[in-house]
């Protein structure tokens, strides 16, 4: 099936420890995010890269790397978790990188849960 | 804040009734787009309207855009109990990053 996938779609870890959460799309998109959503169902912009580069990162802190090995993937590698980090996390693609002008395909989420 | 903002936040109907979500931005816009969100899942693409549109039909859903008054609507019409699930607005602002700014949504019920 053709589809943005995320892995995985539960994650429950401690404080001070590190994960990674892993996205594929082969939708042939060149356009990748990572958007967080948290608790109040806020949907907010992290990352995006358009066909490996990093094009946007909106100030989030350095523990968030992501990293796109090509462009039909974008990892998402978390540093010291902390309890604020706990939300779901999305990826996305869009087949062009000026955004507005095509619709952007959603994986189901991560929830990330941080004791 | 959000750039879109969705009125009501939440909205409980009858099944067969018509369903209207509001947002509204601050900024000019290239476009602005609808998506829905089931529970548990991803956000899934409805409808794309440009700014130089006003209307826009796709199956029962309509929308409109004023870009006057910053706001556009989301009227689903004959609901059915498939249609529960969170709507988001998101806007494609014409200056700055290239990226979609969502709304908070609105949390649609339909009641059998």
């Amino acid at each position: 099936d053709t589809a943005v996938s995320q892995t995985p779609k539960y994650l429950v870890t401690q404080m001070g420890n590190d994960k990674s959460i892993k996205c594929e799309q082969n939708l042939g998109h060149d356009t990748m995010y990572w958007y967080k959503q948290d608790s109040k169902k806020f949907l907010k912009i992290m990352f995006s890269y358009n066909n490996k580069e990093l094009i946007i990162n909106e100030t989030v802190p350095n523990r968030f790397s992501p990293k796109s090995p090509d462009k039909a993937h974008l990892n998402l590698h978390i540093n010291s978790l902390e309890l604020g980090d706990s939300a779901v996390y999305f990826c996305a693609s869009s087949q062009d990188y000026f955004v507005g002008h095509s619709p952007l395909h959603f994986g189901n989420g991560t929830r990330l849960t941080v004791t | 804040s959000q750039q879109g903002e969705e009125d009501p936040q939440a909205l409980s109907i009858q099944e067969g009734e018509n369903a209207t979500m509001n947002c509204s931005y601050k900024t000019s816009i290239n476009n602005l787009q609808w998506y829905r969100q089931n529970s548990g899942r991803g956000l899934v693409h409805l409808i794309l309207i440009r700014s130089n549109e006003r209307e826009k039909h796709s199956g029962r859903l309509r929308v409109t855009l004023d870009t006057s008054k910053k706001s556009s609507s989301l009227l689903i019409t004959a609901s059915r109990a498939a249609d529960t699930a969170s709507y988001f607005c998101a806007t494609s602002p014409i200056q700055g990053a290239q990226k979609l700014v969502f709304g908070q949504g609105t949390r649609l019920t339909i009641n059998p």
